[in-house]
């Protein structure tokens, strides 16, 4: 069973970057893309973009491209999100997850990323 | 990219009553070659990541209970739970993954009557 475990909470300043980290024990980290997904407060589930560590090439939802990075550390089986240019509306929790190919199924247990001035 | 809408965007039920959910896609994620909708549901506790409930459209989820079901092809498809209980209270999500990126409906709150 895969687990998936991401870093705590963050504040941080508009303009400002955040890194966000997912750890993947339980099986075997690069058969799997990982994804990150956020929700911001009271609203929907929204693809930012995805990483196949095996491959370690990203893919990147139209609306993050060129402020979002998303890299993988097979050594270390941790996926990692750094988002850019932070704005008051970036203020959401972010997870990572491994969707798409179903039955497999996992998500994070989230990380809280609030942008505030 | 694939536009997934759900409606309604909220409902209200009452315990043992049935819940039908609605979600429509932007084109097909009917995939000929396998005959299969790469279509998910997702339910949302409050505070708790997404849950898979059913994927391929139709298949449920090892553990998730057989009042729930999913159904339709190419572009319709419906979330039915046929006897609401209290513990089915969460918003649900349709998410293709016929192609990239993967792409959610904005999701349809389930409540008690």
């Amino acid at each position: 069973q895969v687990q998936l475990v991401q870093s705590g909470a963050e504040m941080k300043k508009p303009g400002s970057s955040v890194k966000v980290s997912c750890k993947a024990s339980g099986g075997t980290f690069t058969s799997y893309a990982i994804n990150w997904v956020r929700q911001a407060p009271g609203q929907g589930l929204d693809w930012m973009g995805g990483i196949i560590p095996i491959f370690d090439t990203a893919t990147y939802a139209q609306k993050f491209q060129g402020r979002v990075t998303i890299t993988a550390d097979r050594s270390t089986s941790t996926a990692y999100m750094e988002l850019s240019s932070l704005k008051f509306e970036d203020t959401a929790v972010y997870y990572c997850a491994i969707i798409g190919a179903p039955p497999s199924d996992y998500w994070g247990q989230g990380t809280l990323v609030t942008v505030s001035s | 990219e694939i536009v997934m809408t759900q409606s309604p965007h909220s409902l209200a039920v009452s315990l043992g009553e049935r819940a039908t959910i609605n979600c429509k896609s932007s084109q097909s994620v009917l995939y000929s070659s396998n005959n299969k909708n790469y279509l998910a549901w997702y339910q949302q506790k409050a505070g708790q990541p997404p849950k898979l409930l059913i994927y391929w459209a139709s298949t449920r989820e090892s553990g998730v209970p057989d009042r729930f079901r999913g159904s339709g092809s190419g572009t319709d498809f419906t979330l039915t739970i046929s006897s609401l209980q209290a513990e089915d209270v969460a918003v649900y999500y349709c998410q293709q993954y016929y192609s990239s990126p993967l792409t959610f409906g904005g999701g349809t709150k389930v409540e008690i009557k």
